[in-house]
C-alpha cells in the first residue's frame, strides 16, 4: 500500500462498549507502533511491536487496553468497556526495522469519542 | 524519564517571514535523537526534520533548519520563507538510542497569513 491506512476514521460509541481500531502497516514494515493524542496534548505511546518479539506494552493506560498483531502486518487495538476519557485520536506508525533513525511513518488516525 | 516541552502552544507568522518553535527536554541519557514532525489538519503526521545528538552540526533541509544547544537541552525549529502549507501543528519528539518510543511535546500551532 502507499502508506499506513487505519479504520475507521472516526468511531462514536457509547460509556461502557467495547471498540476495536485498526491499522493497516506500510507492506514489509516490521516495527508498529500506536499512540494516543488527546485534545491539546501531544502524542502519548501505547504499545510496540517489532517482528516476532513480545511487544512493549507498557505505555498501555489501563487493562482495558489491549493490541494485537496478526501475521506480523495488519494491527487491532481493542477498548474495552469505553470511558469517557478514552476519548482521543488513535494514532498508528510503522517503520521498516526499530532502528533509531528509521521513520515511524503516521496513519490518519481514528477519532475516537466516548459518548 | 524523558520530558519534552514545547512552551508556546501557538504561533503566527506572515507568509515569505522566518519563524522559530522552541523545544527544551529533559534527559540523562548521552547519546539520543530529536526530531520535527508537522501535523496538518489531515491528521498525518509527516517528519519535518531531524537530530542526533552526538554532532554538533545543525540539521538543514531546505526551509527547514534547526539550532541545537546540546548543553541547555534546547531544539528549536527555525522555518525560513514560510508558505501558506506550512499551517500544522508542529511537535518536538525525543528518542533515545537504546529506545524504539517516541516522547513528544505538546505541540506548537503554527498559522502563516497571507
Amino acid at each position: 500500500g502507499a502508506g499506513v491506512s487505519q479504520s475507521p476514521s472516526n468511531k462514536v460509541t457509547e460509556k461502557g462498549k467495547d471498540v476495536e481500531l485498526r491499522c493497516d502497516p506500510i507492506s514489509g514494515h516490521t516495527a508498529l507502533y500506536w499512540y494516543r493524542q488527546s485534545l491539546g496534548q501531544g502524542l502519548e505511546f501505547l504499545i510496540y511491536f517489532q517482528g516476532n518479539s513480545a511487544p512493549d506494552k507498557s505505555g498501555l493506560p489501563s487493562d482495558r487496553f489491549s493490541a494485537e498483531r496478526t501475521g506480523g502486518s495488519v494491527s487491532t487495538l481493542t477498548i474495552q468497556r469505553t470511558q469517557q476519557e478514552d476519548s482521543a485520536v488513535y494514532l498508528c506508525a510503522s517503520s521498516s526495522s526499530s532502528g533509531i533513525l528509521d521513520t515511524q511513518y503516521f496513519g490518519p488516525g481514528t477519532r475516537l469519542t466516548v459518548l | 524519564a524523558q520530558t519534552v516541552t514545547q512552551s508556546q502552544p501557538e504561533m503566527s507568522v506572515q507568509e515569505a517571514e522566518t519563524v522559530t518553535l522552541s523545544c527544551t527536554y529533559d534527559t540523562s541519557e548521552n547519546n539520543y535523537y530529536l526530531f520535527w514532525y508537522k501535523q496538518p489538519p489531515s491528521r498525518q503526521m509527516i517528519l519535518v526534520i531531524r537530530q542526533e545528538a552526538y554532532k554538533q552540526q545543525n540539521a538543514t533541509e531546505n526551509r527547514f533548519s534547526v539550532n541545537f544547544q546540546k548543553a541547555a537541552k534546547s531544539f528549536s525549529l527555525k522555518i525560513s520563507d514560510s508558505q501558506l502549507g506550512d499551517t500544522a501543528m508542529y511537535f518536538c519528539a525525543f528518542i533515545q538510542t537504546s529506545g524504539s518510543r517516541l516522547t513528544f511535546g505538546e505541540g506548537t500551532q503554527l498559522t502563516v497569513n497571507p
